[in-house]
């Protein structure tokens, strides 16, 4: 089975900062990637898939990158509004399982 | 606009059972594939189960194989999930999520969830 690992596990940053967020799967999974945002009391809403396609409606300011093993998910210029975990997960094969999330809280 | 309506949670003894049901609307139910993925209070997102658009193929993690079971009534664009044998661990919320469209495709749409609580 693919295993999903996440880093940082949290992480607080200022309004402007650049975040970075790693996500590691233990095979290659192509780029079958996708991140997803959960604000907090929230439904989770999906960001990126195919590692670096933004879902419509999401803002500039997030980028995904990565293939096979290594992914990353950037925020430019952190916001308010981006206060939430992130979730990256394998749809290349099952179980498609999901990390275990990254904290994002604003200093 | 897609909507998807999740039902059937609640309060459950150990090893009883549960059906959730997922209704959905505003897009051709039979083409895309449909999951369930659940949340513990304050934990992570886990991956439960996902069926292909015809639901001739289903998947599960390992922590439910054997107990639930995934189906879909295209005809009533309604997904299922039955749950037997549960154990406190399946305590959670449940959502319904839409996929892209086969199976190895992203979740494009989240419904609200239902609740299920495992306890004597």
């Amino acid at each position: 089975d693919i295993q999903m690992t996440q880093s940082p596990s949290s992480l607080s940053a200022s309004v402007g900062d650049r975040v970075t967020i790693t996500c590691r799967a233990s095979q290659g999974i192509s780029n079958y990637l996708a991140w997803y945002q959960q604000k907090p009391g929230e439904v989770p809403k999906g960001l990126i898939f195919a590692a670096a396609t933004l879902q419509s409606g999401v803002p500039s300011r997030f980028r995904g990158s990565g293939s096979e093993t290594d992914f990353t998910l950037t925020i430019s210029s952190l916001q308010p509004e981006d206060v939430a975990t992130y979730y990256c997960q394998n749809y290349y094969s099952a179980p498609f399982t999901f990390g275990p999330g990254t904290k994002v809280d604003m200093k | 606009e897609v909507q998807l309506l999740e039902s059937g949670g609640g309060l459950v003894q150990p090893g009883g059972s549960l059906r959730l049901s997922c209704a959905a609307s505003g897009f051709t139910f039979r083409h895309y594939a449909m999951s369930w993925v659940r949340q513990a209070p304050g934990k992570g997102l886990e991956w439960v189960s996902t069926i292909s658009g015809s639901g001739d193929t289903t998947y599960y993690s390992d922590s439910v194989k054997g107990r639930f079971t995934i189906s879909r009534d295209n005809s009533k664009n309604t997904l299922y999930l039955q749950m037997h044998s549960l154990r406190a661990e399946d305590a959670a919320m449940y959502f319904c999520v839409k996929k892209r469209g086969t199976p190895v495709t992203t979740i494009d749409w989240w419904g609200q969830g239902t609740l299920v609580t495992v306890s004597s």
